[in-house]
């Protein structure tokens, strides 16, 4: 069966500092992989997705990155936080070319502070 | 620009009656529609979906009905227990792309 790995759970980090969060998906080959965010409050913004290694696509310009180092890793990164940079971070994945269904991470609650 | 809106932030409902939870969008372009579930400091999980070529679909005590005329989609639980009280987010997929766009969220709260 499929799983998805993501670190850490918690996080607190000062302003200007940097960050890598990882997500690791097992069971699955070529999943297309995901970003999201939920601010405070609100919904569940898309950050990032990736169809394949290398390939990222960006959904809202900010201060994060993210990479596709290998084919069942996902990373988001940030050269240096902002206090707007805080919420709960979730990795997901999908099954191309279905993609009915996303699977999530249990998140990464991160405070800038 | 918010392509699918859920204007309830909240809902309370008692145990074992109806629990109606409802989704707008704008994007005529979405060809699948889907609920999750979501508990505090946990991921999303996967309630129900539907086709954008069906009206309703059904699963146990869940149902999701489809109104393409009036792009909305509603989320019926009945009857509705505890273990309901969730935060329940509607998506929806744009046709041709590999990604899913969220609402805000409705918190749904059963109430003993």
């Amino acid at each position: 069966s499929q799983t998805i790995h993501q670190w850490p759970a918690t996080l607190v980090q000062p302003v200007g500092s940097p960050l890598s969060l990882e997500c690791t998906v097992e069971g699955t080959s070529n999943p297309n992989l995901y970003w999201y965010r939920q601010a405070a409050g609100r919904g569940l913004q898309l950050l990032f997705y990736s169809v394949g290694i290398g390939q990222i696509s960006s959904e809202v310009p900010q201060n994060l990155s993210a990479s596709r180092p290998q084919d069942r890793q996902f990373i988001l990164s940030s050269k240096k936080l902002l206090l707007s940079d805080s919420g709960f971070y979730l990795c997901a994945w999908s099954i191309p070319p279905i993609d009915t269904e996303a699977f999530f991470g249990q998140g990464t609650r991160l405070t800038v502070v | 620009d918010q392509q699918v809106k859920q204007n309830s932030p909240s809902l309370s409902v008692q145990e074992g009656r109806i629990s109606i939870l409802n989704c707008d969008y704008t994007n005529s372009m979405f060809d699948y529609f889907l609920w999750y579930k979501k508990y505090p400091a946990e991921g999303p999980t996967f309630l129900i979906s539907i086709s954008s070529i069906k009206d309703k679909n059904e699963d146990g005590r869940f149902t999701v009905f489809l109104n393409k005329s009036a792009k909305h989609l509603s989320l019926h639980i009945v009857p509705s227990q505890p273990g309901d009280s969730a935060v329940y987010f509607c998506a929806a997929r744009v046709w041709g792309a590999q990604k899913l766009v969220f609402g805000q969220g409705t918190r749904l709260t059963i109430n003993p």
